[in-house]
């Protein structure tokens, strides 16, 4: 699996938009790109993932560059609710029992 | 949104005492997983399941610990002989297959303490 790279922590104002950047430089050519979100005391959640260009939910969007080297997880208008630990991960999403391996995250703090 | 349950919440037990965390994972899914995260540490893979057997385990898991799959709804990882550094919050995980686009659903946890 593609090792990655984020920030170990942000900050942000509630009301703002976030964009937590992640790098992948040996992201394969059937990796795709998967966000998780995870709260004190509970399991990572699925927000969002793609595999190029852009991806759109009703949570977030994920900007993928042409290269696919990096991704960006936007997070429009933040809430106090929404700090937690973001993990950005990279892996075949095909084959049988294909691992997760997280990385150390991005822990986001948002306040008043 | 279907839910992976775990039972219990908290497990305090003695060290060299077994252990056994339950897991019931979704009802369609085919996989199953194993992960724990040690308190201020990352999310590391324990075990992957499949098929009634075991497809992927990473170097924690040793001997002491073993996966079943008992009957068609629980998922149970079991650590024989507990120790200190076994603490940590034990996650269960599932999807539905291992193709396109399946995302992994975890549960809320069980916080083992080994004392």
């Amino acid at each position: 699996l593609a090792k990655t790279t984020q920030p170990i922590s942000m900050d942000s104002y509630e009301g703002q938009e976030v964009n937590i950047t992640c790098s992948h430089n040996n992201i394969a050519t059937n990796d795709y790109i998967t966000w998780y979100q995870q709260f004190p005391s509970q399991g990572p959640r699925f927000i969002i993932q793609g595999y190029k260009t852009k991806v759109t939910n009703e949570v977030a969007s994920l900007f993928i560059p042409a290269d696919r080297k990096s991704s960006t997880l936007s997070l429009p208008r933040v809430s106090l609710s929404d700090t937690a630990v973001y993990y950005c991960l990279v892996g075949e999403r095909a084959g049988t029992a294909s691992k997760l391996t997280f990385g150390t995250g991005t822990r986001l703090q948002v306040t008043l | 949104e279907p839910e992976v349950t775990q039972t219990p919440s908290h497990q305090v037990t003695q060290m060299g005492q077994e252990v056994i965390l339950r897991c019931v994972p979704i009802s369609n899914h085919l996989y199953f997983y194993w992960y724990r995260q040690i308190l201020g540490q990352k999310v590391e893979f324990l075990v992957s399941f499949y098929n009634n057997e075991i497809s992927e385990k990473s170097e924690i898991f040793d001997d002491q610990f073993s996966v079943e799959r008992p009957d068609g709804s629980n998922f149970t990882l079991k650590i024989r002989s507990t120790k200190l550094e076994d603490s940590a919050m034990y996650f269960c995980a599932s999807r539905r297959d291992g193709g396109t686009n399946e995302k992994l659903f975890f549960g809320s946890g069980t916080q083992l303490s080994v004392l």
